[in-house]
C-alpha cells in the first residue's frame, strides 16, 4: 500500500531557529499533500494544502511566512517552521493520497517539535 | 466551512463491551472517512463512506452513513484492548477532522 515517510520523527530546537520537516511519498506520486498540527489529546488541525509546482493554500489563521511549504516534486513536500517559539511546539503530520487508491489518506509518522 | 462534531469525547469500556462513536454535521457531506490513531501514533485510514444509508463492515467494526448524509457512526462489537485509541471522522472533501473519540478498554 501507499507509504508516506516523514522526517525527522522528533526535533528539539532553540527559540528563534528554523526547523525543516520533510514528507515523502515513497511508492506513489502525490500532487497534493496536507500538513496538520496536533496538540496533545486534540484533533488534527489542517494547516495547509501543499500543491506540487505551485503555492500552498493556507487555512485561516495560519501564517504563511512562518510556516513555509515547498512542494518541489511529486514525491516531496517540506514544511519549515521559521523563527520557532515555544508555542510552536506540537506534533506536525503530513498526509497524501495515492491517485486511484482506496480514497483514504496516508499519513506520515509525524514530527514532534519541541522549541526550548 | 463545514464542521463535524463527534460524541462522545471519551469512552471507557470493559473489554468485551460494545462501543459506538457518532459523527454529526449540520450540512450534507459528500463523503466521510474514519481514521484510528493509537496513542503516540499517527492516524490510519479505516474506511470511506459515500452513499446515503451505506453500511460497511470490517470484522468487528461496523460503519454507517446516515440517509441524509449528515451523520455517521462507527460501532465496535466486543471491544479488545487492541481497539484502544482515538477514532476520528473526517470529511474527505475538505480534509477537516472531527474532534475524535478517545476509547479506553479496560482488560
Amino acid at each position: 500500500g501507499a507509504v508516506v515517510s516523514q522526517h525527522p520523527s522528533w526535533v528539539i530546537c532553540k527559540s528563534g531557529t528554523s526547523v525543516k520537516i520533510e514528507c515523502r511519498s515513497l511508492d506513489f506520486q502525490a500532487t497534493t499533500m496536507f500538513w496538520y498540527r496536533q496538540f496533545p489529546k486534540q484533533s488534527l488541525m489542517l494547516m495547509a494544502t501543499s500543491n506540487e509546482g505551485s503555492k500552498a493554500t493556507y487555512e485561516q489563521g495560519v501564517e504563511k511566512d512562518k510556516f513555509l511549504i515547498n512542494h518541489a516534486s511529486l514525491t516531496l513536500s517540506t514544511l519549515t517552521v521559521t523563527s520557532a517559539h515555544p508555542e510552536d511546539s506540537s506534533f506536525y503530520i503530513c498526509s497524501a493520497r495515492e491517485a486511484g487508491g482506496n480514497y483514504g489518506y496516508t499519513f506520515g509518522s509525524g514530527t514532534r517539535l519541541t522549541v526550548v | 466551512g463545514q464542521q463535524v462534531m463527534q460524541i462522545p469525547q471519551y469512552q471507557h469500556v470493559q473489554e468485551g463491551e460494545d462501543f459506538t462513536t457518532y459523527c454529526n454535521s449540520s450540512t450534507t457531506l459528500s463523503n466521510i472517512q474514519w481514521y484510528k490513531q493509537r496513542p503516540g501514533g499517527h492516524p490510519v485510514f479505516l474506511i470511506q463512506l459515500v452513499k446515503s444509508g451505506e453500511v460497511k463492515k470490517q470484522k468487528r467494526l461496523t460503519f454507517q452513513f446516515g440517509e441524509a448524509k449528515k451523520n455517521s457512526s462507527l460501532h465496535i462489537t466486543a471491544t479488545q484492548t487492541t481497539d484502544v485509541g482515538t477514532y476520528f471522522c473526517a470529511q474527505g472533501q475538505n480534509f477537516v477532522f472531527g474532534p475524535g473519540t478517545r476509547l479506553s478498554v479496560l482488560p
